[in-house]
């Protein structure tokens, strides 16, 4: 099956850098990778997502590339806020399966 | 549009009884899945239903159960509690889980503890 695999496990930021989380999967029949944002005590939120046939896509602050030929996906976080702060999940899934979650980056952002 | 909802909040049992948990999808949302997360383990699929069938599962024992009612409403029971049973138990929802790119929506989970 699907296996997907998260860096770093943690991280820290200076509030108003970027930060860089990034995930490998290994199935090439994986078409479709949505990250998640989780808050202390709140289930995970979906932040971004992207389809196989996209390269990139772009939401105000947050953006997410795609590599399908070495199998890696990453989220970009630019001018970092506290509110950034939490645990960051990617995930795959091929066609309509259950989605495999990387094991989460804690993201920290210092004031 | 309400989102997701789990209930109850917090459940604390002791080992060798059972437990149920429910999880109300978005309203429109017909297909719910279950998604057990540990520290260790991070976020492991139990299963998801569809039209009241179990469509997919995951590798967990079958003291790990559930179903789908006619509204979509669903429950997720486990028997015989062992101590690594303690997590947060996620319910999510989507339309149909039949697309590929279909979202899926969260609620904030159920927090087992076995003692």
């Amino acid at each position: 099956g699907e296996n997907v695999e998260q860096h770093p496990s943690t991280l820290s930021v200076q509030e108003g850098d970027s930060a860089v989380i990034k995930c490998t999967y290994s199935d090439s029949a994986s078409n479709y990778f949505p990250w998640y944002k989780q808050e202390l005590g709140k289930g995970p939120q979906l932040i971004i997502d992207i389809r196989s046939n996209v390269g990139e896509k772009k939401d105000q602050r947050i953006a997410v590339t795609l590599n399908k030929t070495a199998k890696h996906f990453s989220l970009h976080i630019t001018e970092t806020q506290p509110e950034d702060s939490a645990v960051y999940f990617c995930a795959a899934r091929v066609g309509n399966e259950k989605l495999t979650f990387g094991t989460g980056t804690r993201l920290t952002i210092i004031p | 549009k309400a989102g997701v909802t789990q209930t109850p909040r917090y459940l604390i049992k002791t080992r060798g009884q059972q437990v149920t948990l429910s999880c109300s999808p978005i309203s429109g949302h017909r297909s719910v899945s279950w998604y057990q997360q540990t520290p260790g383990q991070g976020l492991q699929f139990l299963f998801e239903y569809f039209s009241e069938t179990q469509r997919n599962k995951g590798n967990f024992p079958g003291r790990f159960s559930g179903r789908q009612f006619s509204n979509s409403r669903s429950e997720m029971n486990v028997s015989t509690l062992e101590l690594g049973d303690s997590a947060l138990y996620l319910c999510a929802s989507s339309l149909s889980g039949g697309f590929t790119n279909e979202k899926l929506f969260f609620g904030s989970g159920t927090q087992l503890s076995v003692l």
